[in-house]
């Protein structure tokens, strides 16, 4: 069964620290997987995509890694600032007809002053 | 970069009557585009595929006769709850995906629906 599961549920962290947040997939077969900034009532947002053949993509403060052999990915923010409290979404494309993604249910992460 | 709009972002409605929510790509064509709802604290769930000029497909269990989805053109596609509850009341998102393989998917900002 395709499944994204996400670790940590909740983090909360002080501002200007790092913190990494993980995703175990068991999604086949593998087209990409990609990490997403949710906001409170928003929809969301972008970070990061990578392929079977990329093990890092980073965009500004965030860095995205994946270990194909593993199934595993993790997001990591580095300098933290209070605007990075959100949700962060990882998800999986499987390369199947109609490219379905499989999400994961989210780590929700605050930054405190 | 690739851009969907959503339309309205929240709504408020009485119970018995019907929503229709809009999501639009801006800048590129998208044969298909998706419906999701979310709960809060819950991931989102995808309800159904809009696909141009046909029928929309339904995942198990979405009623489609409550959740109409007209895909007219390729630059549009809407949502329209009808016969609202308040069982209904939820974030609505919609995504369109402009490449290949799923490589291209952009959500838009989302529609919070409360019906009272």
């Amino acid at each position: 069964k395709n499944q994204v599961e996400q670790s940590p549920q909740s983090l909360i962290i002080l501002e200007g620290k790092n913190c990494t947040l993980q995703c175990n997939y068991t999604v086949s077969p593998f087209s990409n997987l990609r990490w997403y900034k949710q906001d409170t009532g928003r929809g969301p947002v972008s970070l990061t995509i990578m392929t079977f053949s990329e093990n890092t993509k980073s965009n500004g403060r965030y860095t995205a890694t994946l270990d194909a052999d593993t199934k595993q990915s993790s997001l990591h923010i580095t300098a933290s600032q209070l605007s990075d409290s959100a949700s962060y979404i990882c998800v999986v494309s499987a390369e199947q007809a109609g490219t379905a993604l499989i999400f994961g249910k989210g780590t929700t992460l605050s930054v405190s002053s | 970069g690739a851009v969907v709009s959503q339309h309205p972002s929240w709504v408020i409605c009485k119970s018995g009557t019907s929503v229709k929510i809009e999501c639009r790509s801006l800048d590129f064509q998208a044969t298909t585009m998706f419906w999701y709802r979310q709960f809060p604290k819950q991931s989102l769930m995808l309800m159904a595929t809009s696909n141009e000029g046909s029928k929309a497909t339904y995942e198990q269990g979405v009623e489609k006769d409550k959740f109409l989805i007209n895909h007219a053109s390729l630059t549009l596609s809407t949502l329209t709850v009808t016969s609202a509850h308040p069982e209904d009341s939820s974030f609505y998102i919609c995504s369109a995906n402009r490449g290949r393989k799923g490589y291209g998917y952009t959500f838009g900002s989302g529609t919070r629906l409360t019906v009272v």
